[in-house]
């Protein structure tokens, strides 16, 4: 696609229920990354991938987290047990390398009632 | 430790009134410095990349400049559509991760 795609736009899930949520990035570009932004605040990083491989996970706040790549194209960012903190914007970008410019998605605004 | 500090929190000008954000960081192997905006509701939109100090980058009413501390982006003769949140990030060598800032939110009035 012309730019990186995020779905859904917006999730309302319970507390306690297991979200997923879709990255599908920019044609070839082999790095994707996972933010997540509160409100007034800029992105904070959660994991990145090179490739199919998670490159660096050390963002991700605790074990309820967890992200895939399994073609090095698509990715989910999947959340268990979910809790209200949890609830924020998530952004995906992606580039051709990490050193190369990141291009954002629109996000996934999350909230957990 | 990585970090980026962007000053003013929050900026108002009027239409045509210049005027400029600051960018200050500290981090590991500087493989690049970045400045995006962002509407409500939206990501982050690319605007320049920054690789050395010295380096300038022109965007219409925008420009950015890169110290070896900190970078400017400086809006000349602002419209009401350049309103957004203004963020800056870093790219680090150490341990390839995009460090962002807590960004400006500028609001330009007619």
């Amino acid at each position: 696609g012309a730019g990186v795609s995020q779905t859904p736009s917006n999730k309302v899930t319970e507390k306690g229920k297991y979200v997923e949520l879709r990255c599908d990035p920019i044609s070839g570009h082999t790095a994707l990354y996972w933010y997540r932004q509160s409100l007034g605040q800029g992105p904070e990083f959660l994991i990145y991938f090179q490739g199919t491989g998670a490159a660096d996970d050390s963002g991700l706040p605790n074990d309820r987290f967890f992200a895939v790549r399994p073609e090095g194209s698509v990715s989910t960012l999947k959340i268990q047990r979910t809790e209200r903190g949890d609830s924020a914007v998530y952004l995906c970008a992606s580039s051709l390398g990490t050193d190369r410019t990141a291009f954002f998605g629109q996000g996934t605004r999350l909230t957990v009632v | 430790e990585d970090q980026v500090t962007q000053s003013p929190e929050a900026l108002r000008l009027q239409e045509g009134e210049s005027s400029s954000l600051n960018c200050s960081y500290t981090v590991s192997g500087l493989r690049g410095l970045f400045w995006y905006r962002q509407d409500p509701g939206k990501g982050p939109e690319f605007l320049f990349t920054l690789y050395s100090a010295g380096e300038e980058k022109e965007k219409e009413r925008l420009k950015a400049t890169l110290t070896k501390k900190e970078s400017f982006l400086h809006i000349t003769a602002p419209k009401p559509e350049d309103s957004a949140t203004y963020l800056c990030a870093v790219l680090s060598g150490a341990t390839n991760k995009l460090i962002f800032g807590t960004g400006t939110l500028l609001a330009v009035q007619p």
